[in-house]
């Protein structure tokens, strides 16, 4: 099975500031890496695909990039609405796996 | 709009069974791939099981295969997951997922809860 080693587990930012996720996979996934945003009372909501594909309705300050093991999610000038928990998950092989989840919260 | 609604969760005993449901609808149901994910108290998501449109194929992690079935029933837009011999690990919260392609989930259901404890 494919090991996705997520960090930070938690990140404290200000509005306005970028901030970095990293998600390593335990061996290559080309680029079949999705990102995920958890929010308490909504459902779970797709992010990114394929490490750097926008999902409709992503806003543009979210950004991905990476490719066999080594991905990054990014979001540039955060607003209010992204502090939340996100999770990697790599879909090139079942079993499916997913990162540990990064916590990101307001400083 | 696109809604995915499971049902069926409660408290249950170690070694009984479950049967969880998922109602959907907004979409056509028979062309997508399915999938359930858990979630545990206080911890991170967890692939489940993924079933084909036909419903012909299935997946499952190590951690619930031979236990848990994944099935479907098209006509009605329903996804079910059967949950056999529970243990005290398996409580969790479990949503249902659409499958966008190749193991992308691009929508997910509220979740139901099930707790398994004597």
């Amino acid at each position: 099975d494919v090991q996705m080693t997520q960090s930070p587990s938690y990140l404290a930012a200000s509005p306005g500031e970028s901030v970095s996720i990293s998600c390593k996979a335990s061996k290559s996934i080309n680029t079949y890496l999705a990102w995920y945003q958890e929010k308490p009372g909504k459902t779970n909501k797709l992010l990114i695909y394929s490490g750097s594909t926008l999902q409709s309705g992503t806003p543009s300050r979210f950004s991905g990039s990476g490719s066999g093991t080594d991905f990054t999610l990014t979001i540039r000038s955060l607003e209010p609405e992204d502090f939340a928990v996100y999770y990697c998950q790599q879909h090139n092989e079942y079993p499916l796996t997913f990162g540990s989840g990064t916590k990101l919260e307001i400083k | 709009e696109v809604q995915l609604v499971e049902s069926g969760g409660g408290l249950v005993q170690p070694g009984r069974s479950l049967k969880l449901s998922c109602a959907a609808s907004g979409f056509t149901f028979s062309n997508y791939y399915m999938a359930w994910v858990r979630q545990a108290p206080k911890k991170g998501l967890e692939w489940v099981a993924t079933i084909s449109t036909s419903g012909s194929r299935t997946y499952y992690p190590d951690s619930v295969k031979g236990r848990f079935t994944i099935s479907r029933d098209n006509a009605k837009s329903s996804l079910y997951l059967q949950m056999n011999s529970l243990k005290s690990e398996d409580t969790a919260t479990y949503y249902c997922a659409r499958e966008q392609w190749s193991g992308v989930m691009d929508a997910w259901g509220q979740g139901a809860s099930v707790t398994v404890s004597s």
